[in-house]
Parts: C-alpha cells; sequence; structure tokens
C-alpha cells in the first residue's frame, strides 16, 4: 500500500543522546514535511523539503536537523535531545509543494526524552 | 504561534446527530484544509476550500469559509461512530510560498453509539 512510513514508532532516548528519526514515502512526492505534535497546540512544522537536495525551516527548528539526499528519503536528527523535544512526530509528503495540496502523514513516532 | 484556534476543544454527541466544529484563524489565507486523525495515527485529509469559495461539500461533510470574518466551518451529517477522531484545520498563509501548513489545536469529537 502506498504511502508514508515512519520508524522506530516508539522510542524512550536518554537526555543528550543523538536520535534519528526516519521517514520513507513510496509515492514519489517532491515535497516532505516534519512536525511534532504536542497536547492542546495541534502540529507545528518542523523542517520541510520541497524537492531532493533542499530544506528549509519551519516554525520550530531549532534541536532539529534534515537531509533530503532523494526523493523518497526525509530524516529527522535530534542532535542532542532535551525533555522538551518529547512529542509525537509526523512526517508528511505533498506532491509538487505547491500550496493548495493535500499532505499525506505518516503515522507517527512516540518519542520520549528523559 | 497557532493560525488556527478551534472551537469547541472538544464535543460528544449520539449516533445520528450532526456535528459542527469552527476554526478561527488570524492571518489572509490562500486556502483552509481540514483533517481528520483516529487516535494514534496519523491525519488524513479530509477536504480544502480556496479563499475565493464559501462553501463546499463532499460526502457528509459540509465546509464553510468566511474571509472577512477570518473563520471556517465543518459539519459532520448523521454521525457515525466511527467519526469519531480529533478534527484539525490548516491554513497557508497568503502569498507564502511553497506547501506550508499551520495547524489548529483540533476538536475531539466522539460519537456516541
Amino acid at each position: 500500500i502506498a504511502g508514508i512510513t515512519q520508524a522506530p514508532t516508539s522510542q524512550i532516548l536518554a537526555a543528550g543522546r543523538r536520535m534519528t528519526l526516519r521517514c520513507t514515502q513510496d509515492m514519489r512526492h517532491n515535497a516532505m514535511y516534519w512536525y511534532r505534535q504536542d497536547l492542546g497546540l495541534g502540529l507545528r512544522l518542523i523542517h520541510y523539503s520541497n524537492t531532493a537536495g533542499t530544506t528549509g525551516k519551519g516554525e520550530v527548528p531549532d534541536g532539529y536537523s534534515v537531509s533530503r539526499a532523494n526523493t523518497d528519503d526525509f530524516p529527522l536528527t535530534l542532535a542532542s535531545a532535551v525533555p522538551s523535544q518529547t512529542s509525537v512526530y509526523f512526517c508528511a509528503s505533498s506532491p509538487s509543494g505547491a500550496g493548495g495540496e493535500p499532505q499525506h502523514f505518516g503515522d507517527g513516532t512516540r518519542l520520549s526524552i528523559l | 504561534s497557532q493560525q488556527g484556534e478551534e472551537d469547541p476543544q472538544a464535543l460528544s454527541i449520539q449516533e445520528g446527530e450532526n456535528a459542527t466544529m469552527n476554526c478561527s484563524y488570524k492571518t489572509s489565507i490562500n486556502n483552509l484544509q481540514w483533517y481528520r486523525q483516529n487516535s494514534g495515527r496519523g491525519l488524513v485529509h479530509l477536504i480544502l476550500i480556496r479563499s475565493n469559495e464559501r462553501e463546499k461539500h463532499s460526502g457528509r461533510l459540509r465546509v464553510t469559509l468566511d474571509t472577512s470574518k477570518k473563520s471556517s466551518s465543518l459539519l459532520i451529517t448523521a454521525s457515525r461512530a466511527a467519526d469519531t477522531a480529533s478534527y484539525f484545520c490548516a491554513t497557508d498563509a497568503y502569498k507564502a510560498a511553497g506547501n506550508k501548513l499551520t495547524f489548529g489545536g483540533g476538536t475531539r469529537v466522539l460519537v456516541k453509539p
């Protein structure tokens, strides 16, 4: 079934550790996004990529980095995790990155930083 | 910061009743989208309404948009237990490049059988 795969589904991590969340899509979408979802705050955009080789900062980029080496993969890295990064992380994609396109979401990674 | 604020935060109704939720936003937009999220799952796109549209229908869903009031509403008619979920509005800012969405805090809907 076409879609977005995120891994791991959940993780408990010690503060200060490095962690990479994986996201792969098989829809050949050009644009990909990373959001975090915290209770009562909806989703907030961390980073995005409109095409392979390019990335941009969203609303809450500090403490996170991304890369887009190819169309299918868009990993999110926490270089040194802090407790405030405890959240549910969602990866999404859209066909071209143009405004007005629905975004397709993975099922998220639940991350707890202790 | 959140662009969209949703009201109510939570809604409990009986199966067969209609559910209405509202979204208000702060700045001018190109488009507004509504998404559904089932517990423990990712968001699923429901409907998109453009800034020059006032109403849109999709099955049992009806969305309205009032750009003068910077608000939108989502109506689910003849609700079913399977409609139990959280519903989010999302906007992309007027003249902004790309497809960067700003989400509201969501409305949790419980449909009781």
